[in-house]
C-alpha cells in the first residue's frame, strides 16, 4: 500500500456495527500481511495477520481477508466498541530476501459513535 | 511475553544538540531491529534496519550520517539523532523481530514510541 499520506481517511462506526477496512498493496512478491492498531502517541499492536497462501484468516472478533489477484486485504471488526477507536494500518512484509522489512499502508481512522 | 521498550518516551531538546533513543527487547533476543518514524497523521516510514553486530542498513532518502544507529546487544539498539533540528521533530518508533524459539516466524514487537520535540 502507499506509505505516505498527508491525511488519513476516516471511517465511521455506530457501536455495535461491524466494520470492515481496506488497503491495497503494491508488491506481489509480499508474503506476510499484518494489521495492526495504533492509539494515540502509542506504538502499533499488533491484531492478526496473514500469510501469503491463505485468503482467510479469522481471529478473535477481527477477520482478515486477502485477494492476491487484486492485492487487496480488508480487516473486519465485528461488533466495533469504543475500545476500537483508533488509526489501523495494513503491513506488507516485503519478501523473503527483505529480511522482514515491512511496509506500511496509509491508514484509517476509525470513529466509533455511540 | 515479547515486550519492547523505549527511552526516552518523550524528549525536548535544543536545536544542534544530539539525542539518544533507546530500544530495549525485554524478554527476548532480537538479531534484528527496525526503526520508524512517523509524522502526525502519517504512517510509519522505515528509516533503518538494525543488526546485531552488524553496520545498519538505511533506507533510500534516510542520512546514516544524521540517524547513527548501534545494535550492541541481542536486546539493545541505540538511535541517536545528531545534530538535531525542528524538522527532525517527530515520533519516532522501534520494533524487535524474535531470532526463534515461541514467537510466530517474522513476528515484529513494537516498542511505544519516543516523541521528539526539537525547539
Amino acid at each position: 500500500g502507499e506509505s505516505v499520506g498527508l491525511h488519513l481517511p476516516t471511517l465511521s462506526v455506530q457501536e455495535g456495527d461491524n466494520s470492515i477496512i481496506n488497503c491495497a498493496y503494491s508488491n506481489s512478491a509480499s508474503d506476510y500481511f499484518i494489521w495492526y492498531k495504533q492509539e494515540s502517541g502509542k506504538g502499533p499492536q499488533f491484531i492478526i495477520d496473514i500469510r501469503s497462501n491463505m485468503d482467510k484468516r479469522q481471529g478473535q472478533r477481527v477477520t482478515v481477508l486477502l485477494n492476491k489477484t487484486v492485492k487487496h486485504l480488508s480487516l473486519q471488526i465485528a461488533a466495533t466498541q469504543p475500545g476500537d477507536s483508533a488509526v489501523y494500518f495494513c503491513a506488507e512484509n516485503m519478501g523473503a530476501d527483505s529480511w522482514g522489512k515491512l511496509q506500511f499502508g496509509a491508514g484509517t481512522q476509525v470513529v466509533v459513535t455511540p | 511475553g515479547a515486550v519492547v521498550s523505549q527511552h526516552p518516551s518523550r524528549v525536548i531538546c535544543k536545536s544542534g544538540t544530539s539525542v539518544k533513543i533507546e530500544c530495549r527487547s525485554l524478554d527476548f533476543q532480537a538479531t534484528t531491529m527496525f526503526w520508524y518514524r512517523q509524522f502526525p497523521k502519517q504512517s510509519l516510514m522505515l528509516m533503518a534496519t538494525s543488526n546485531e553486530g552488524s553496520k545498519a542498513t538505511y533506507e533510500q532518502g534516510v542520512e546514516k550520517d544524521k540517524f547513527l544507529i548501534n545494535h550492541a546487544s541481542l536486546t539493545l539498539s541505540t538511535l541517536t539523532v545528531t545534530s538535531a533540528h525542528p524538522e527532525d521533530s517527530s515520533f519516532y518508533i522501534c520494533s524487535a523481530r524474535a531470532t526463534s524459539g515461541e514467537f510466530v516466524w517474522n513476528e515484529q514487537f513494537f516498542g511505544p514510541g519516543t516523541r521528539l520535540t526539537v525547539l
